[in-house]
């Protein structure tokens, strides 16, 4: 069965600490992996999809990467705007009407 | 603007009662998916759809109903056979199965 794990699940950061977000996946056969960024009662916010280990992607201070059992969200001197919940989830090849399968999430806080 | 509108935002169900969750999108997106939100939980999914008049139960499918008979339009019904109605619901869209997914900014079901 396909398994999402994120760690930690809530991390609380200075402005300015980098570090990392870890989604650990079982699946079988890797279409894609998704990581949406969520604030307070809103929806999900899309930020990257990687298809394939070794893909990397950036998007101001964050930073996607993806091997073949995990994928690292790197927070590089994050701001308080970039407090909110992180969450990853894969869609398998054997999954053709787009499954998404989602981890918990790692909530963020940063504080000035 | 582009994008997928939920209604409401804040919904209450008193016992025995059947509610109409709505979800239109102007994305021209084919694919359209429910998911429901728990604390501390990953987004699970209830119903998705890949064409109008045609839908498939996802997950949790078990108390809820829905219907496609407009490609913008995908409202989820919460009938009395789901007994823990409360959580956050989400809607979502794609261009087919197996692209991004999209998210409205949710609907808040709770129980009186």
């Amino acid at each position: 069965e396909d398994q999402v794990t994120q760690s930690p699940e809530a991390l609380r950061l200075q402005e300015g600490e980098s570090s990392s977000l870890n989604c650990s996946y079982t699946v079988s056969g890797l279409r894609g992996l998704f990581w949406y960024r969520q604030d307070p009662g809103k929806g999900p916010e899309f930020l990257f999809t990687l298809y394939s280990a070794g893909e990397e992607k950036e998007k101001e201070r964050l930073k996607a990467t993806l091997t073949k059992k995990e994928s690292f969200l790197h927070i590089t001197a994050p701001k308080p705007e970039d407090s909110a919940t992180y969450l990853c989830a894969v869609q398998a090849i054997t999954d053709s009407w787009g499954k998404l399968q989602f981890g918990a999430g790692t909530q963020v806080v940063v504080t000035p | 603007d582009g994008g997928i509108t939920q209604s409401p935002k804040y919904l209450f169900r008193k016992e025995g009662q059947n509610v109409t969750l709505s979800c239109e999108q102007n994305l021209n997106h084919d694919a359209m998916y429910w998911y429901r939100q728990d604390p501390g939980q990953g987004l699970r999914l209830i119903y998705y759809s890949q064409i109008v008049n045609d839908f498939q139960k996802g997950d949790i499918a078990e108390g809820y109903s829905v219907s496609r008979e407009k490609k913008e339009s995908f409202p989820l019904t919460v009938t009395s056979a789901q007994k823990n109605p409360t959580a956050f619901y989400l809607c979502a869209s794609s261009t087919d199965s197996g692209d991004i997914q999209y998210f409205g900014a949710g609907t808040r079901l709770s129980v009186l």
